[in-house]
């Protein structure tokens, strides 16, 4: 099946300082990239959708200046989290397709976002 | 409004008792149905797509089914390992970008 990667895997910052999180696709070219937002025992919640090449889409409620997403090539998309407040603590979470309305996405293993 | 509704929110087997989750949607235009397994502090692993109704599909000890309203996930003679949140998550037409709609989620314990 198609691997996807996310790194890091987990990561502790202080308030007020900048994550990047990674997402690959290992061995598949992603042409979309979906990035999600769990918390604990709940659903994931879609923040934004993006194109390689191409402005992210983002869903109601998610502030795009916080959440930037950048998906430069067919292999790899960066969530950063601007000035991350204790609230940003999450676990995140990236899929990728190979495009299309009909694609399954595949999910990375989640990264767990702590700030203090 | 598209909608995924999962049932139970959580079900507890004892090993090799059989038993099937659901997976009720309202939406305006199905373009397929995906079964997800996420074990705890991991990402969603992919189990299936469905794509029309009477369609199923079986993975080991797991079968999915499709009708028009629901969907069903059934486990035969579970074992501890099946122990994980099951996901379901649906494609609209609406959406062309392969967006998914995904239910609450129904939590399974498997018990030797």
């Amino acid at each position: 099946g198609a691997v996807v990667s996310q790194h890091p895997s987990r990561v502790i910052c202080k308030s007020g300082t900048s994550v990047k999180i990674e997402c690959r696709s290992l061995d598949f070219q992603a042409t979309t990239m979906f990035w999600y937002r769990q918390f604990p025992k709940q659903s994931l919640m879609l923040m934004a959708t993006s194109n390689e090449g191409s402005k992210a889409t983002y869903e109601q409620g998610v502030e795009k200046d916080k959440f930037l997403i950048n998906h430069a090539s067919l292999t790899l998309s960066t969530l950063t989290v601007t000035s991350a407040h204790p609230e940003d603590s999450s676990f995140y979470i990236c899929s990728a397709s190979g495009g299309g309305a009909r694609e399954t996405q595949y999910f990375g293993p989640g990264t767990r976002l702590l700030v203090l | 409004e598209d909608q995924v509704t999962q049932s139970p929110e959580a079900l507890r087997l004892q090993e090799g008792e059989s038993s099937s989750l659901n997976c009720s949607y309202t939406v305006s235009g199905l373009r397929g149905l995906f079964w997800y397994r996420q074990d705890p502090g991991k990402g969603p692993e992919f189990l299936f797509t469905l794509y029309s109704a009477g369609e199923e599909k079986e993975k080991e000890r797991l079968k999915a089914t499709l009708t028009k309203k629901e969907s069903f996930l059934h486990i035969t003679a579970p074992k501890p390992e099946d122990s994980a949140t099951y996901l379901c998550a649906v494609q609209t037409r609406s959406s062309n970008t392969g967006k998914l709609i995904f239910g609450q989620g129904t939590t399974l314990q498997v018990k030797p």
